[in-house]
């Protein structure tokens, strides 16, 4: 697509509920970050992918996090019995490639999550 | 811990002056920066960017300063407009080796707002 596509863009759930996050990153990007931004706060790094594989975890807050990416292009990110301090956007980026500085990184529009 | 900061929370300016909005950053390793720009309810926005070898970058209606010396950032928009009201952040990206990642550490943002 034409940039980096996240749904659903809303999602109210009720505490202790699992919620899946989707992200279609812009085509031919191999590299695809989760990141989360509380009210009012600056982004939070969660995860990156490169190709399938999480080099990096470090960001996730709780074993309650997990994110999957599969054929190198979508990518999940599953919180299950979500808190209400997983209130938050989340949000999806991708770039060209890892391994080389330089390599302007998009954003989608965000999952908005409010847990009740 | 090493960190990305901005020195001002809000920055309010009259349509048509010039803004500045700066950040201090603590990475020395750090060897590329960003600015995004954030509008209520949307994703960040890739504004401009800039590598460590160089001091300075221009774009349409905006620049972008690095001090090395300093570990300082600034992003000038020239001839404000009330359509430039948003967050702005600055982000580094240590890039690097690929075994080491690529991520973005953002400040904490500074909102702008325009007055007509």
């Amino acid at each position: 697509g034409a940039g980096v596509s996240q749904s659903p863009s809303n999602k109210v759930t009720e505490k202790g509920k699992d919620v899946e996050l989707r992200c279609d990153p812009i085509s031919g990007h191999t590299a695809l970050y989760w990141y989360r931004q509380s009210l009012g706060q600056g982004l939070e790094f969660l995860i990156y992918f490169q190709g399938n594989s999480a080099p990096d975890k470090s960001g996730l807050p709780s074993d309650r996090f997990s994110a999957e990416r599969t054929g190198g292009s979508v990518s999940t990110l599953t919180i299950q019995r979500t808190q209400q301090e997983d209130s938050a956007v989340y949000l999806c980026a991708s770039s060209l490639a890892v391994s080389s500085s330089g390599n302007t990184i998009y954003f989608g529009e965000g999952s908005w999550l409010t847990v009740v | 811990g090493e960190s990305v900061g901005l020195h001002l929370p809000t920055l309010s300016v009259q349509e048509g002056d010039n803004s500045i909005i700066n950040c201090a950053y603590s990475n020395s390793a750090s060897d590329y920066f960003i600015w995004y720009k954030q509008e209520s309810g949307k994703g960040p926005q890739f504004i401009i960017d800039i590598r460590s070898n160089m001091d300075k970058r221009q774009g349409q209606r905006v620049t972008v300063l690095l001090n090395k010396t300093v570990k300082h950032l600034s992003l000038q928009i020239a001839a404000t407009q009330p359509g430039d009201s948003a967050v702005y952040f600055c982000a580094e990206n240590r890039g690097g080796r690929e075994t080491s990642g690529s991520r973005l550490t953002f400040g904490e943002g500074t909102q702008l707002t325009v007055n007509p």
